[in-house]
């Protein structure tokens, strides 16, 4: 079954750092996005993309953040200048052609530990 | 804007029972509505979808869930639980008037199911 993938699953990283994670998704799959959750709680939306561009980002997803996919297979989420609070799991998702219908499938998380 | 309400962080329920784990959603436009189950340090998977149709959807592992448009609500339901099914579960909501948008997740409820 395909899957989204995500590297790396755990970062440690010092405060005012850069650091950027990767994700493969679903390989037909049109839409991407990024959310984390902090410490098991509530799963944030941070950003979606489509056609090689931002679709949506929320007020978290602020100038520190971008996205990119560099290569038409892989889907980047990049934080400039690290803070103590953006330590949280980030997910990559992604879903088909269906638009709003389809459902996102997830993958396994990248814990982002920010000392 | 959007929002899903799960009243419960917790719920507990002996093996063998039905359980039944809530969720409301405010939306303005039509709701398109999913359940995710994330089990520890893993991913969120999806266990099922209300678009459109009939208000009693069927997913994965035996789960259920009813649409309630009056009620706002689409509670996840099973007739018979399994310690396996012990995890976290998530509900979350998307607009399907706007063409395109975030989906928005609550803030998870966490299912205890004893032997």
């Amino acid at each position: 079954e395909p899957e989204v993938t995500q590297t790396p699953s755990h970062q440690v990283t010092q405060m005012g750092q850069e650091v950027i994670l990767r994700c493969v998704p679903i390989s037909n799959h049109l839409y991407f996005y990024w959310y984390r959750q902090i410490l098991g709680q509530k799963v944030e939306f941070l950003v979606s993309f489509y056609n090689n561009e931002i679709s949506e980002k929320s007020e978290i997803f602020d100038d520190q953040f971008s996205v990119e996919r560099p290569d038409g297979s892989n889907f980047t989420l990049k934080i400039r200048s690290t803070k103590l609070e953006d330590s949280a799991m980030y997910f990559c998702a992604s879903s088909g052609s269906s638009g709003a219908t389809g459902e996102l499938f997830f993958g396994e998380g990248s814990r982002l530990t920010v000392l | 804007a959007q929002s899903v309400a799960q009243p419960e962080d917790q719920v507990n329920v002996a093996e063998g029972n039905p359980l039944t784990v809530k969720c409301t959603y405010s939306v303005s436009g039509n709701p398109y509505l999913f359940w995710y189950v994330q089990y520890p340090n893993r991913g969120l998977q999806f266990l099922l979808k209300y678009i459109t149709g009939d208000n009693l959807v069927k997913g994965s592992y035996g789960f259920e869930a009813e649409f309630n448009k009056s009620q706002t609500s689409f509670h996840l339901k099973k007739p018979s639980a399994l310690v396996s099914d012990s995890a976290l579960y998530f509900c979350a909501v998307r607009d399907g008037n706007s063409g395109y948008s975030t989906l928005t997740f609550g803030k998870g409820t966490m299912l205890l199911v004893s032997p």
